[in-house]
């Protein structure tokens, strides 16, 4: 199978401090990852849009600066929340897609932040 | 916009019972459907898709089928399990070709 790995699966920090999250493809490239934030009761929302060797596509509403992405490799994409505040605090997914099957994204289990 | 409309919850059910879980889209164009799963601490999986109307989705015994007249895809398993107890998820990808997710149903099954 396809198998996303995300780490870390919980992260407790200061306000004011950066906090970096990191999706990987385990076993397949990953030319396309996703970043989610999903808040409490409420659906999965898409921040961005990761592809390796360019730059992320935000979604509207989505400050570029504050969520940094990084897609370095066909295997990993990591996401920086800058200069964390309580509001911050959320569940994010990521996910990618295999190069066969474009409309298929594998996810990720989330990492759970929570701003002091 | 696009969007996906679930039922509210959770749901409780007695193991074996008949499971339904409604799901119903708005979009332009012939959107894909899909249902992802996400047992506790783990990620999302797909569970069953449907590209197409008429098209019927089925996975591990879960069934959904693609009603475009009536811009539906529920959820539907004859007889659940305890090992079924998880969150399901109804999306779409649309003409923009971004998954677009309904807020998601916690259905718990009791032994």
């Amino acid at each position: 199978g396809a198998v996303v790995s995300q780490h870390p699966s919980r992260v407790i920090c200061k306000s004011g401090t950066s906090v970096k999250i990191e999706c990987r493809s385990l076993d397949f490239q990953a030319t396309t990852m996703f970043w989610y934030r999903q808040f409490p009761k409420q659906s999965l929302m898409l921040m961005a849009t990761s592809n390796e060797g360019s730059k992320a596509t935000y979604e509207q509403g989505v400050e570029k600066d504050k969520f940094l992405i990084n897609h370095a490799s066909l295997t990993l994409s990591t996401l920086t929340v800058t200069s964390a505040h309580p509001e911050d605090s959320s569940f994010y997914i990521c996910s990618a897609v295999r190069g066969e099957g474009k409309n298929i994204q594998y996810f990720g289990a989330g990492t759970r932040l929570s701003v002091l | 916009g696009d969007s996906v409309t679930q039922m509210e919850g959770p749901v409780t059910l007695s193991e074996e019972a008949f499971l339904t879980i409604n799901c119903t889209y708005t979009a332009t164009g012939y959107p894909s459907l899909f249902w992802y799963v996400q047992y506790p601490g783990e990620g999302l999986q797909l569970l069953l898709k449907a590209t197409k109307a008429d098209d019927k989705g089925s996975n591990k015994g879960f069934e959904a089928t693609y009603r475009k007249e009536t811009t539906s895809f529920h959820l539907e398993k004859g007889s659940v399990q305890v090992s079924d107890s998880a969150v399901y998820f109804c999306a779409l990808i649309g003409a923009n070709s971004k998954l677009t997710f309904g807020k998601g149903i916690t259905l718990s099954v009791r032994p």
